[in-house]
């Protein structure tokens, strides 16, 4: 039972390399995000995805970009990283809007990125 | 403003006793969701718990309790007899009905010392 799989789990950068983390659920959820959690602080939606073809920004959009490449995958993507985009990444999904009756979200195990 | 504030930073107990963790949320919405997570040192984020605005019973299981309280607006989480295994970060987060975004509170460390 996988649930949420995202990779890699860690990975070093160098300014300005780019990268692309991947994350892929098999609970035929419809809704996807990211978020980055910064030391001893709480998570940030960086971007989602409410159904397949659709996303949109979340609080820090700023310096990445995703792809909704099917149901199942979302990536997210940084095209020059920064020392600032040093994280923890979280993939997460909900079969549909939070709204629905016993609906929830669920998360991937992290993905450690430092960029150096 | 909506916003999940969980003033206790760090709880450390000895193992045993009982310990709670309060949050207390902010929305304008009337419907919303709650939800509790533990991160153990592993990093991994473990749902625990969700509770819609609409349903105002306490639970329980377990060793884990919920107190949610909408008159003070409050989400406190409680466990009985702690254990050792218990010590990670609790995370807080609301969910406003008219969007999708997961407020988080900053998170409380729990230290079960044995």
């Amino acid at each position: 039972n996988a649930g949420v799989t995202q990779t890699p789990k860690f990975q070093v950068l160098k300014t300005g390399q780019s990268m692309t983390l991947q994350c892929a659920q098999d609970m035929n959820h419809n809704s996807m995000y990211w978020y980055r959690q910064d030391p001893g602080m709480g998570l940030r939606l960086i971007y989602y995805s409410a159904s397949e073809g659709t996303t949109d920004k979340g609080e820090v959009p700023n310096g990445y970009n995703v792809s909704r490449l099917n149901k199942r995958e979302f990536s997210l993507r940084l095209e020059s990283a920064a020392p600032s985009q040093t994280s923890v990444y979280f993939c997460a999904s909900s079969l549909i809007r939070v709204s629905s009756s016993g609906n929830t979200i669920y998360f991937g195990e992290g993905s450690w990125l430092t960029v150096v | 403003a909506q916003k999940v504030t969980q003033a206790q930073t760090e709880i450390s107990v000895v193992e045993k006793e009982d310990v709670t963790l309060d949050c207390v949320y902010e929305t304008r919405d009337t419907t919303y969701y709650l939800f509790w997570y533990k991160q153990p040192p592993s990093g991994e984020l473990v749902f625990l718990i969700r509770r819609n605005s609409f349903d105002e019973q306490n639970e329980i299981s377990g060793r884990y309790s919920w107190n949610f309280q909408k008159s003070t607006s409050s989400f406190n989480f409680t466990i009985t007899a702690s254990q050792v295994v218990d010590s990670a970060v609790y995370f807080c987060a609301l969910i406003p009905d008219s969007n999708y975004q997961l407020i988080w509170g900053a998170g409380t460390k729990l230290i079960i010392k044995p």
